[in-house]
């Protein structure tokens, strides 16, 4: 069974510009979730769809958006990019998004 | 007070030893706990979760949680080199509305030498 995917695993982008991260679950997940790490605040929260619907959202500001489409893949979208926002972004899934998940390899961001 | 709090690393242990690795959560109402292993350059992978107070045992791992105490442990029997690595204590808060949302402790670094 294939594990989560995300894509593109790395990146370099300025500020201002804009990203957009993918992944995909586990077949036969419906939920997605998305964490930011860093070495500094660690990991944390994004957000959390389910059957494409967001069902729930951490503190971050509305540069940061995400999508589920009815295959069950995700999207994260930000924008405007600044030179925090350089992390490691992180997918799960889970059959069930009541915390077992399973994470994909990451997408690193760099913003120079 | 951070929401969860584990205890402050890094530890090391002899090859062989028990390693015990402790957290701490704020929100009374929790209702499911987790610990990850995350070795260095790699994703967090899943090794135990537990719902109940008391111990649950797989393999050589024991997760121990203390709801009145709003605590949980994680113990490593007969560790191997193979356990050195970061372990991320994680909690589902908001009394089961907290969808996919884990609250993570800041990590413990393991190191188990031979």
């Amino acid at each position: 069974k294939a594990g989560v995917t995300q894509t593109p695993r790395y990146l370099i982008k300025t500020r201002g510009q804009q990203v957009t991260l993918s992944c995909s679950p586990i077949s036969g997940h419906r939920s997605v979730s998305w964490y930011q790490q860093t070495p500094g605040q660690g990991l944390q929260f994004l957000f959390e769809y389910f059957s494409e619907t967001q069902r729930n959202k951490g503190n971050f500001p509305g540069r940061f958006s995400g999508r589920q489409f009815s295959n069950s893949r995700s999207e994260m979208n930000v924008s405007t990019l600044e030179l925090g926002d350089s992390a490691l972004y992180l997918c799960a899934s889970s059959s069930s998004g009541f915390g077992e998940l399973f994470f994909g390899e990451g997408s690193r961001l760099t913003v120079l | 007070q951070k929401e969860v709090e584990q205890n402050s690393g890094p530890l090391s242990v002899p090859e062989g030893a028990i390693a015990s690795l402790n957290c701490t959560y704020s929100d009374r109402g929790s209702q499911s706990f987790f610990w990850y292993r995350q070795y260095s350059g790699k994703s967090p992978e899943l090794i135990m979760s537990i719902y109940s107070n008391g111990d649950k045992e797989d393999g050589r791992f024991t997760a121990q949680l203390n709801k009145a105490s709003q605590y949980v442990s994680l113990l490593i029997r007969d560790s191997q080199p193979s356990d050195s690595a970061t372990y991320l204590c994680a909690v589902n808060m908001g009394g089961g509305t907290s969808y996919g949302k884990l609250t993570f402790g800041q990590g413990t670094i393991l190191t188990v030498h031979p």
